[in-house]
């Protein structure tokens, strides 16, 4: 079954203790995202990556790190977490999204809640 | 600040009326989608529409754009409890390379049974 997986799916954790979020998707797809959906602000995109090693900033990405190593894997990490990153995240996958690709549906992970006390 | 902004923003319907959900949104795009998120779930692709299509159409799902307006609508026919969810538009923006999606904040629609 073609998924986005997350892990984990809720976690309450400190300030300060770095955490990592994983994601992995088997649809061979090359672009994968990060985003933080909160109330009255909608999805906002963390940080993107076009394909093996490439990788690049979204709309809010202090705070957060992200790496692509490998085509399937995708993970989050917050090297010093905030109560301010508490929020839902999602992973998402598509194939490339350049030139007459852009218009590319995205898959969604099912989501990580995170909190941070 | 939000490329595409629904309204409204929460719609309560009987089970059998029709729904219809707005989105606006500040830049010229190339594209606009639709998603639907079930309560505590990721987001699902609906529909997508191009900049040069002004109507589609996916079983009940009717989506309009006008681009002279900067807006699209989506229209559920014959809603069911099931439609019960939070819907967003997604606006494609950029030309040649990569090109960024910004979803808008979401209309929460709940359909009584």
């Amino acid at each position: 079954e073609a998924q986005v997986t997350q892990n984990p799916r809720y976690l309450i954790t400190v300030t300060g203790k770095k955490l990592t979020v994983t994601c992995s998707q088997n649809m061979n797809h090359e672009y994968m995202s990060w985003y933080r959906q909160d109330p009255g602000l909608g999805l906002r995109q963390i940080y993107y990556s076009m394909n093996v090693e490439v990788t690049d900033k979204g709309d809010v990405p202090e705070g957060y790190k992200v790496s692509r190593k490998e085509k399937r894997n995708f993970p989050l990490i917050l090297e010093s977490p905030s109560p301010n990153q508490t929020s839902l995240y999602f992973c998402a996958s598509s194939l490339k999204r350049t030139g007459t690709l852009s218009n590319q549906p995205q898959h969604f992970g099912d989501g990580t809640r995170l909190s941070i006390l | 600040s939000q490329q595409g902004e629904e309204d409204p923003q929460a719609l309560s319907i009987q089970e059998g009326e029709n729904a219809t959900m707005n989105c606006s949104y500040k830049t010229s795009i190339n594209n606009l989608q639709w998603y639907r998120q079930n309560s505590g779930r990721g987001l699902v692709h609906l529909i997508l529409i191009r900049s040069n299509e002004r109507e589609k159409h996916s079983g009940r799902l009717r989506v309009t754009l006008d681009t002279s307006k900067k807006s699209s609508s989506l229209l559920i026919t014959a809603s069911r409890a099931a439609d019960t969810a939070s819907y967003f538009c997604a606006t494609d923006v950029g030309s040649g390379g990569y090109q960024k999606v910004t979803f808008g904040i979401g209309t929460k629609l709940q359909v009584i049974p």
